[in-house]
């Protein structure tokens, strides 16, 4: 089972909005909604921002959110902020015996 | 609130078993709502699943590490731990230990991470 895609950085200026997406196949995010994204800070362990697609656990600004259209999953930031700076990685259930597969991961830069 | 605390060695030598502990604080590991979870995180790359270990014992294990790997759980202890054998320079990387919801499927909390370097 090989990683979900991602774009290796995705940079904009502050208020802007960013899409990062995450492509797997009809095995994982087309065939599931179990899609979820995290967040992670240098040299500090991910944080849940987005689970089951769409859905933002307690505490997560209502500026991130997600989406899914057939085998690609989207975290959208809207009104980018300085601290929204960080890498983002994309999981998804699997089908294919891996059972859980991550993305390549994004590294987000506010301009 | 829950909280994970991985303990083990920072240095591993080639050929040897990587041991890992994971310390549950703040819900009861036979609660059921949780998968108990070890990723891992070589330097500057991604992150990969190891495995996840149910409270009655049950286990699964990412087919590519399947023949070197055992999670187990403790929970009388509150614990769950992993074991990685015959350790190589590939398997350096940081460990985290994290809970995986049952049923929507997402990976919540996760511990500070420890790094396992494999050198001699």
């Amino acid at each position: 089972q090989s990683a979900l895609t991602q774009p290796a950085s995705v940079s904009g200026s502050p208020g802007q909005s960013i899409i990062i997406s995450c492509t797997g196949t009809s095995s994982d995010i087309g065939g599931y909604n179990y899609v979820s994204w995290y967040q992670q800070h240098p040299g500090k362990a991910p944080k849940l921002m987005i689970y089951g697609v769409s859905n933002r656990p307690s505490g997560v600004s209502n500026r991130f959110s997600g989406s899914k259209s057939g085998n690609t999953a989207s975290l959208t930031i809207s009104g980018l902020q300085a601290e929204d700076e960080s890498d983002y990685y994309c999981s998804s259930y699997t089908s294919s015996g891996t059972l859980y597969v991550f993305g390549t991961g994004t590294k987000v830069t506010v301009l | 609130q829950l909280q994970l605390q991985e303990s083990g060695p920072g240095l591993v030598k080639p050929s040897e078993t990587l041991s890992l502990a994971c310390t549950v604080s703040g819900a009861s590991m036979s609660s059921g709502s949780y998968y108990w979870v070890w990723i891992r995180q070589p330097p500057g790359k991604g992150l990969e699943w190891i495995g996840s270990v149910y409270y009655s014992g049950r286990t699964y294990y990412n087919p590519s590490l399947k023949s070197r790997v055992t999670i187990s759980v403790d929970t009388s202890n509150n614990q769950f731990s992993l074991k990685l054998d015959s350790m190589t320079a590939a398997d350096t990387a940081v460990y985290y230990c994290a809970t995986l919801r049952v049923a929507t499927i997402y990976f919540d909390y996760w511990g500070q991470g420890t790094l396992v370097t494999v050198s001699s």
